[in-house]
């Protein structure tokens, strides 16, 4: 079985600063892991993924995390925060192939100081 | 190309009453997947249908129900409803399993 924990409920960052959201995974295999972000009363986009390959990836809107298979985390970063950041961030793990579907973490609420 | 669609986007119903929340995926897409999400629980994985086969299910009791027609339109059932089913229901459709979930904006059942 697969799981992720979330460091941090809430995190603050002022506008223009460094964002940072931590996830670490327990996986049996190989994982595909994911951000998502959801905005209130709204699903959850993809921000980005890994499934393969390099282990630095890119996402929309300047966020980008990298696979650290060592330390078992797939941290989240954006150099300079924006106001419309603001919004609930979820890391997940699956098993490829979609086995048992998705896990998510519980979730960080970023919010954006002016 | 339309998203996913989950209709309706609210709900309210009655203790022991059932309910019947719909998805209509990303045409193309033959993978649907269902989650439930509360602020207790977080998300959590209902069950996932592909080519109308059920693939796999979460540790959710069998009042929990599904099903996915030849369209790939998919509809989740819950009978017997209690106060802890009040949750957002999300509904996510890829290509095939295991692929890039793209996700509905919800149903948000409430149960009074």
């Amino acid at each position: 079985a697969q799981s992720v924990t979330q460091l941090g409920s809430h995190v603050s960052v002022s506008e223009g600063a460094l964002v940072l959201l931590r996830c670490n995974y327990s996986s049996s295999v190989p994982p595909y892991l994911f951000w998502y972000v959801q905005y209130p009363n709204q699903g959850l986009q993809l921000l980005l993924k890994y499934t393969t390959g390099a282990t630095l990836v890119k996402g929309i809107n300047g966020f980008e995390a990298e696979f650290k298979k060592s330390e078992t985390s797939f941290h989240l970063t954006k150099p300079s925060a924006h106001m419309s950041d603001a919004a609930e961030y979820f890391c997940a793990v699956s098993l490829g192939g979609g086995a048992d579907g998705l896990t998510f973490g519980k979730g960080t609420h970023l919010i954006i100081q002016p | 190309k339309a998203g996913v669609t989950q209709t309706p986007r609210y709900l309210i119903k009655t203790r022991g009453q059932q309910v019947t929340l719909s998805c209509s995926p990303i045409s193309g897409h033959r993978s649907v997947s269902w989650y439930q999400q509360t602020p207790g629980q977080g998300l959590q994985f209902l069950f996932e249908y592909f080519s109308e086969t059920q693939r796999n299910k979460g540790n959710f009791p069998g009042r929990f129900s599904g099903r996915q027609f030849s369209n790939s339109r998919s509809e989740m059932n819950v009978s017997t409803l209690e106060l802890g089913d009040s949750a957002l229901y999300l509904c996510a459709s890829s290509v095939s399993p295991g692929a890039e979930a793209f996700f509905g904006q919800g149903t948000r059942l409430t149960v009074v």
